[in-house]
Order: structure tokens, then sequence, then C-alpha cells
């Protein structure tokens, strides 16, 4: 059975700070998504990821995907209030996709 | 475009009552799929429907039950609701592996 974990579990800084949180799998990856879901909202897809060593970009979000494919990386530049959340990694899998049990982040302003 | 859709928001039953769960897409999506979340356990696929009139078990089917209605519809139906389906659960629907997920139900069980 594949195990996600993520880190830290819980995250809590100050507006204007860099952050990096992380999802690592027992097992390769099919392909990586990353979610991000406000309270009381479904979960919104921020990214896929696809190929070992891969970088994506998204406003102030950087997304890694290591070379190996089974671990990745959301790193976060000058949060802001707006980036609260529960950030979320999924493996696409054969037919469906498995969460991580996520990381919760505030951003105090 | 509504996206996907979820009736009802919030839902407090009495152990062994029963009730379905509704979902709709606008999306022209042919998967759809049930979720449920609970605290520190992510998200955690309950059953799938690939295109309609398909229908398959995830990680955790015991206690339910889906009916793909239409491309649109997919329920969830808990027969004999029990303390432990007490959770959040999300609806979504899905063109490959890009998933678009509904606002949720809170369901309690007491």
């Amino acid at each position: 059975t594949q195990l996600l974990e993520q880190s830290p579990q819980f995250l809590s800084i100050q507006e204007g700070e860099n952050l990096t949180v992380y999802c690592n799998s027992s097992s390769v990856f099919s392909s990586l998504q990353w979610y991000r879901q406000e309270p009381g909202e479904g979960p919104v897809l921020l990214v896929t990821v696809v190929t070992g060593g891969e970088v994506k970009k998204l406003k102030r979000l950087t997304f890694q995907f290591g070379d190996a494919r089974k671990d990745s990386s959301l790193h976060i530049t000058a949060a802001q209030p707006g980036d609260t959340g529960l950030y979320l990694c999924a493996d696409t899998g054969a037919n469906n996709l498995f969460f991580g049990t996520g990381t919760r982040l505030t951003v105090i302003p | 475009n509504a996206g996907v859709t979820q009736t009802p928001k919030f839902q407090v039953l009495k152990t062994g009552q029963s009730m379905t769960l509704q979902c709709a897409q606008d999306m022209n999506h042919n998967s759809m799929y049930w979720y449920r979340q609970d605290p520190g356990m992510g998200l955690r696929l309950i059953y799938y429907s690939a295109s309609e009139g398909t229908t398959d078990k995830g990680e955790v089917p015991n206690g339910y039950n889906v009916s793909r209605l239409n491309k649109r519809e997919f329920s969830l139906r808990l027969e004999s609701a029990a303390p432990s389906q007490t959770s959040v659960y999300f609806c979504a629907s899905g063109l490959d592996y890009e998933q678009y997920f509904g606002p949720g139900t809170r369901l309690t069980v007491t």
C-alpha cells in the first residue's frame, strides 16, 4: 500500500515570509498533483508534474518534482493571507487520485 | 457554469437512518467520484464512475452504494448510517486526471 506523507502537518507564518512544504511517497509517483483547499470548500488543482526533476512556477508558487519521482516540494515566496489553506498532494495512480494527509498553512497578516 | 454542485450542504442523521447525497456536474465529464475527508486522513475514495453506466469501488466502499443516474449525476447512498460515517463528503468530476470538486456535504451521525 502506498504511503504519501506530507510535512509539516501544520505551519503558521507571518505575511511576507517564505516557506516550503513537502510530499514524500513510499513508491514512485505516476504523476503528482498539488491542490489547495480553503475552509468550507473543495480542493482546487494547482499543478500537475509528470517528469522527474520538473519545476513549475505559478506566480509566487514553485513546484519541484524529485529526480526519482518519489518526492515533491511546494515553495511559496512572500506568503500572503490569501495563501492560507490546506495543501494536498496526490498521486494520479492507475485510475484515480491517492491523496496525502495535507499541510495546513496559516499566514498571519 | 456551476461546475460541481452537491446537496445538501449539512445533514445530521441518527444511527440506522438512511440518506442520499446528490451530486451534479455541468462540464460534460465522463468520470465522477465520491470521497470522504476526515481529520488527519486526507481524502479517501469511496466509489467512482468512469463513464455513464459503470461504477467501481474505491478505497473505502463499505457501508455505501452509488448510482450513476446519467452523465451529469452521481449519487451516494448510506443505507444504515453509523457514527463512523461522520465526515465531510466531496463529489468530483474529471477529465484526464484533472478533477474538479464540489463544495462538500458535512454529515454528522449521532
